[in-house]
């Protein structure tokens, strides 16, 4: 079935250390992986995404890595700051290879930057 | 601000009763997404509406239903409360169906039932 696994549940860090994030997904159909970022009472909001047809995309300080063949993605924050803590939230589509924009989230990784 | 609108922002009602929360999309986006966030949860696909049409369908409970109307903003009707459905409920929307546009969030509405 559909699931989609996030690790770690939390993380802390020092400021200017790096962050890694962790999803693993089932379908093998997927092709399309947003990372989503939601602040304390805030919505969510896209930070980076990643299509099937490359292994990274890299924006500033944040990257995304996929790999297909173990069915994982990840995200990496490098110099982390203290507005990067937030709930960070991967997912996948649900929908299989039909067009619709069901994703599945992860169940969310709580980021604490301490300064 | 996303563009995308929803209220009312609190919502508070008893065990029982129906409520209805209204979103409006971004102006030119076709689809409408729901989910649910409970405390200490991540975020749940409730359904997808795409120009005024069921488009996929997720976890959604029989008490719940939706629709989107002509002019593209959509109602999520919620009905014989339980106190578990006391949630953080977020509407999206983009441009078009497929899973590879950007979905963008309206700030929720908090639903609490007492």
């Amino acid at each position: 079935g559909e699931n989609v696994e996030q690790h770690p549940s939390t993380l802390s860090v020092q400021e200017g250390d790096s962050a890694v994030i962790k999803c693993t997904y089932s379908d093998s159909a997927s092709n399309y992986f947003p990372w989503y970022k939601q602040e304390l009472g805030k919505r969510p909001q896209l930070i980076i995404d990643i299509r099937s047809n490359v292994g990274e995309k890299k924006d500033q300080r944040i990257a995304v890595t996929l790999n297909k063949t173990a069915k994982h993605f990840s995200l990496h924050i490098t110099e982390t700051q203290p507005e990067d803590s937030a709930v960070y939230f991967c997912a996948a589509p649900g929908g299989g290879s039909s067009n619709t924009g069901k994703l599945i989230f992860g169940q969310g990784t709580t980021l604490q930057v301490k300064p | 601000d996303s563009g995308v609108t929803q209220t009312p922002k609190h919502l508070i009602t008893a065990t029982g009763q129906r409520v209805t929360l209204r979103c409006s999309p971004r102006s030119g986006d076709l689809s409408v997404y729901w989910y649910q966030q409970s405390l200490d949860q991540g975020l749940q696909f409730l359904i997808q509406y795409y120009n005024g049409e069921e488009r996929a369908k997720g976890n959604i409970l029989e008490r719940f239903s939706a629709q989107q109307f002509p002019d593209l903003h959509s109602e999520l009707n919620l009905s014989s409360l339980e106190l578990g459905d006391s949630a953080l409920y977020f509407c999206a929307s983009s441009a078009l169906a497929a899973s590879h546009n950007e979905q963008f969030f309206g700030p929720g509405t908090r639903l609490t039932v007492l």
